[in-house]
C-alpha cells in the first residue's frame, strides 16, 4: 500500500516568515496530493490539493509543489501569521481510492 | 447548515459495551469515510462506502461494523469496546470516490 513520511513533525517560524513542509510518496500511481490543516479540537480542512498532471498550484500565500519523478510534494506557507499555527497533514491518493496521511506536523507561529 | 454532522460529540463508555457513532452529510455526495485518528494526530481509513456499497474495508477488527441505511448516512457501530478504540472518529463525504473529502467534526471515544 500507499506509504507517505511528512517532515518535520515540528516547526517553529516567526510571524512573517515562510514555513515549508515536505512529504514523499512511495506508489507511482497516486494521482491526487491534497493538504489539509486541523487546529486543536476541531476537523481536518482542506487547504489545497494538487493532482499528478500539475507541478505547482498557488492561492493566496499557500503553494504546493509536486515533483512525480522523486515522488514527493511540498506545502509552503509565505508571511506566516498566528492563525497559521495548527497541525498540517499531506496525503497520497492511488488508484484504490484510499487516501494515505502522513504523520502530520505540528506548525507553531511566534507572534 | 452543517455539511458533515457527527453524534455524539463525545462518548465515555466501559470496556465491553456496544456503542454507536451516527454521520449524516448534506452535501449531496456519493461516497461516505470512516477515520480514525489516535492519540498521535495520525489519520487512517477505516471505511468507504461509495452509493450505500462498501469500497474500502482496511485492516479493522471485526467488532467494527459500518452501516450506511442511505447515501446521506453511514453510521458506525463498535462491539466489546475495548481500550485501545479510544481516538477521534472522524466521518468524511465526497461527491465521488475520486473526488475532494470533507471531514465531519468528530467523535472522541473514550473508553474507561
Amino acid at each position: 500500500g500507499e506509504n507517505v513520511e511528512q517532515h518535520p513533525s515540528t516547526l517553529s517560524v516567526q510571524e512573517g516568515d515562510s514555513a515549508v513542509i515536505k512529504c514523499t510518496y512511495s506508489d507511482s500511481a497516486s494521482n491526487y496530493f491534497p493538504w489539509y490543516k486541523q487546529e486543536l479540537g476541531k476537523r481536518p480542512q482542506l487547504i489545497i490539493d494538487i493532482r499528478s498532471n500539475v507541478g505547482e498550484k498557488k492561492d493566496q500565500r499557500i503553494a504546493v509543489t509536486l515533483n512525480k519523478t522523486a515522488k514527493h510534494f511540498s506545502l509552503h506557507i509565505t508571511e506566516t501569521q498566528p492563525e497559521d499555527s495548527a497541525v498540517y497533514f499531506c496525503a497520497a491518493r492511488t488508484g484504490d481510492y484510499k487516501l494515505s496521511f502522513g504523520a502530520g506536523t505540528t506548525v507553531t507561529v511566534r507572534a | 447548515d452543517t455539511a458533515v454532522s457527527q453524534t455524539p460529540k463525545y462518548l465515555v463508555t466501559q470496556m465491553g459495551n456496544d456503542k454507536s457513532i451516527k454521520c449524516e452529510q448534506n452535501l449531496g455526495h456519493d461516497t461516505m469515510y470512516w477515520y480514525k485518528q489516535d492519540s498521535k494526530k495520525f489519520l487512517k481509513i477505516m471505511f468507504s462506502y461509495n452509493n450505500k456499497e462498501l469500497i474500502i474495508n482496511e485492516t479493522v477488527p471485526n467488532r467494527f461494523s459500518p452501516k450506511s441505511p442511505d447515501k446521506a448516512h453511514l453510521n458506525l457501530h463498535i462491539n466489546s469496546l475495548e481500550l485501545g478504540d479510544s481516538a477521534v472518529y472522524f466521518c468524511a463525504s465526497s461527491q465521488f470516490l475520486a473526488d475532494t473529502q470533507y471531514f465531519g467534526p468528530g467523535t472522541r471515544l473514550t473508553v474507561l
